[in-house]
């Protein structure tokens, strides 16, 4: 079985850069597993950040990027702010329409 | 503007099926650029796609739940639906329906989500 990792918890400091990733158990991650990412704070719904590795989704500013870093998705945030206090989730394609979700990641700013 | 919205009961009793319908509104479920989904979020944890569905009626499942699973689509009410039968207290989460643009998760679109619990 296929499992999607992803850092547990991440913090950043105010105006900072962080990097979450998103790996395979086994096996790297290349653009064709489309990686997209999810951002959800408490009791909200997920919000679409990005997909198909590096593109934004409407409304989600520049400072949100996605890359393939290595052998993992990876969501880059520059300039860090309190609203970005989340969790952050990844979402692999697998082969024959199967889609898989990592297990989270929690971001505290501070 | 496409919107979302999940309907059915909160309270469903163990072994029972539990059964939700999205609604869709904004555009139409009969388009053949989209696939419509439903994901899953017990309390305090993560999500889980449960699986997707095309207009035609074809389906993906997540293995792990597939033999459970069931997902429609009703053209004529512009609704696709989700069945899980012999549920336990771990179906417990909120159900979220989704719309994306391909066969492979692309500018999800989300409904609000509804809380269904499972207990006697």
């Amino acid at each position: 079985q296929t499992v999607v990792t992803q850092e547990p918890s991440f913090s950043v400091s105010p105006g900072g850069t962080v990097t979450l990733t998103c790996g395979l158990s086994s096996g790297s991650v290349s653009t064709s597993y489309y990686p997209s990412w999810y951002q959800q704070t408490p009791g909200q719904t997920p919000r679409t950040l990005i997909y198909r590795t590096n593109t934004r989704s409407s409304g989600v500013p520049d400072r949100f990027s996605g890359s393939i870093l290595g052998n993992k998705a990876a969501l880059t945030i520059t300039g860090a702010q309190a609203d970005d206090e989340s969790d952050y989730y990844c979402l692999l394609y697998l082969d024959s329409g199967i889609w898989v979700f990592g297990g989270g990641t929690k971001l505290t700013v501070l | 503007q496409l919107q979302l919205q999940e309907s059915g009961p909160g309270l469903v009793k163990p072994s029972e099926t539990l059964s939700l319908t999205c609604t869709v509104s904004g555009g139409s479920i009969s388009s053949p650029s989209y696939y419509w989904g439903w994901i899953r979020q017990p309390p305090g944890k993560g999500l889980e796609w449960i699986g997707t569905i095309y207009y035609s009626g074809s389906t993906n499942y997540n293995p792990s739940l597939k033999s459970r699973v069931t997902i429609s689509v009703d053209t004529s009410n512009n609704q696709f639906s989700l069945k899980l039968s012999s549920v336990t207290a771990a179906d417990t989460a909120v159900y979220y329906c989704v719309r994306s643009t391909t066969v492979v998760p692309q500018a999800l679109c989300w409904g609000q989500g509804t809380l269904v619990t499972v207990s006697s």
